[in-house]
């Protein structure tokens, strides 16, 4: 079974400070790959980063950097010095690494980040 | 912008009746895939299509259906519609048989069922 698990719902923080975003998963597969989007109030998913299973290594990009650990089974998400356009939902999703089972995205509750000036 | 167009943006529907979405995906790709996101939820996989087949679905039941065309745009389909079908419907579009590619989302249509 596949499961992605966003345990914060809601985070408030004020602007300038780091914020992170908690993802965990479970998965049997061996191959698979992990995402983050970013959902601002328009309603489209804004794709952020993927990473594959057989990849640990951490990603910065700009603000945004991201730890995965297969150890815990977790793909967090860091902002550094957040601002006020970061306020949206973030999502983490999981999909199977197999090339037939198609691209279906299973994807946690969401953490609706409020950046406040 | 991700190139993936959805209409209309919003939709009322009374319960019973029958909804069609439509979607255009980005140039370039030949996969769609359907996700339903009720409020304050995580978009739950609808289904997808490639070659105008559907090649893999979610949980839910026959009255959601879909058609893929030749240029690879796509309908939603709900017929005896449910109030709970209530939700955004994301659309997204992404390359068959490239594993390691990311789905661009289009902006998604409300539906209210009332």
């Amino acid at each position: 079974a596949q499961k992605v698990t966003q345990a914060q719902t809601e985070i408030s923080v004020v602007e300038k400070e780091d914020v992170t975003l908690d993802c965990v998963y479970e998965t049997r597969d061996t191959t698979y790959y992990l995402f983050w989007y970013k959902q601002p109030p328009s309603g489209e998913l804004v794709f952020l980063i993927r990473r594959n299973s057989f990849d640990e290594q951490n990603e910065i990009s700009g603000r945004y950097s991201w730890n995965f650990q297969k150890s815990t089974s977790s793909f967090n998400f860091t902002i550094t010095a957040s601002q006020v356009v970061d306020s949206a939902v973030y999502f983490c999703a999981l999909r199977r690494g197999r090339s037939n089972s198609g691209y279906a995205l299973n994807f946690g509750k969401g953490t609706s980040l409020l950046v406040t000036p | 912008e991700t190139g993936v167009t959805q209409s209309p943006t919003h939709l009322i529907k009374t319960r019973g009746q029958q909804v069609t979405l439509r979607c255009s995906s980005q140039s370039g790709h030949n996969t769609v895939s359907w996700y339903q996101q009720a409020l304050g939820q995580g978009p739950q996989f609808i289904f997808q299509y490639y070659r105008e087949e559907e090649n893999g679905r979610g949980n839910f039941p026959p009255r959601f259906s879909g058609l893929q065309f030749p240029n690879y745009s796509s309908e939603l389909n709900v017929n005896a519609l449910e109030l709970d079908d209530s939700a955004l419907y994301l659309c997204a579009s992404s390359l068959a048989g490239q594993t390691n590619t990311e789905a661009f989302f289009g902006q998604g249509t409300r539906l209210t069922v009332v």
